[in-house]
């Protein structure tokens, strides 16, 4: 029962470079989203997608984008990493019928120096 | 907008005592609740949720009622254990058929439970 799998797990990376974090999900969900979980701060939603070929910004888009090519993948990407963006990233994806719950993988644990 | 607030902690009890964890809601419709719990090293789980006025959730003897007149749902369990330690997230999803499922949380409650 893998549902939701993030790589990497940890990942340091110096200011300006950058890369792409990846979401997998099995349980063949339409939707998925990517938080960023900070202390004091709750999880944020960065941006989502409701299906294959489509995404939208959330709460925190700014320096970050996402492409969902395929069902069942959605991957957040850095352009250029700033300090600002250490963080943990979570990654879910839920049923598209109403008052599903989201499932969740363990994070990525995102460090720019 | 919608917003979740829950009470601060860190919050830390003795084995076998009562935890109450407050959460309160602003939304402009009629949402879905939810509480998540996130154990150490781990992502979020779905602990309970609750989908209209005066419903209830419970799981793992955890409980939270929707009470629309205070705009509440806290999470109640009568009898804590050390297994319980880790963070607890009160969230709300306002679907109005609209949201796509997006969940608005609070700040996260940590629990710290001793022998």
């Amino acid at each position: 029962n893998a549902g939701v799998t993030q790589t990497p797990k940890f990942r340091v990376l110096k200011t300006g470079q950058s890369m792409t974090l990846l979401c997998a999900q099995d349980m063949n969900h339409e939707y998925m989203y990517w938080y960023r979980q900070d202390p004091g701060m709750g999880l944020r939603l960065i941006h989502y997608s409701v299906g294959e070929g489509t995404t939208a910004k959330g709460e925190v888009p700014d320096g970050y984008n996402v492409s969902r090519l395929k069902k069942q993948n959605f991957l957040l990407g850095l352009e250029s990493a700033a300090p600002s963006q250490t963080s943990v990233y979570f990654c879910a994806s839920s049923n598209r019928d109403g008052n599903q719950p989201q499932h969740f993988g363990d994070g990525t644990r995102l460090s720019i120096l | 907008g919608d917003s979740v607030t829950q009470m601060e902690g860190p919050v830390t009890l003795s084995e076998e005592a009562f935890l109450t964890i407050n959460c309160t809601y602003t939304a402009t419709g009629y949402p879905s609740l939810f509480w998540y719990v996130q154990y150490p090293g781990e992502g979020l789980q779905l602990l309970l949720k609750a989908t209209k006025a005066d419903d209830k959730g419970s799981n793992k003897g955890f409980e939270a009622t929707y009470r629309k007149e205070t705009t509440s749902f806290h999470l109640e369990k009568g009898s804590v254990q050390v297994s319980d330690s880790a963070v607890y997230f009160c969230a709300l999803d306002d679907s109005g058929g609209t949201s796509y499922g997006k969940l608005t949380f609070g700040q996260g409650t940590i629990l710290t439970v001793h022998p």
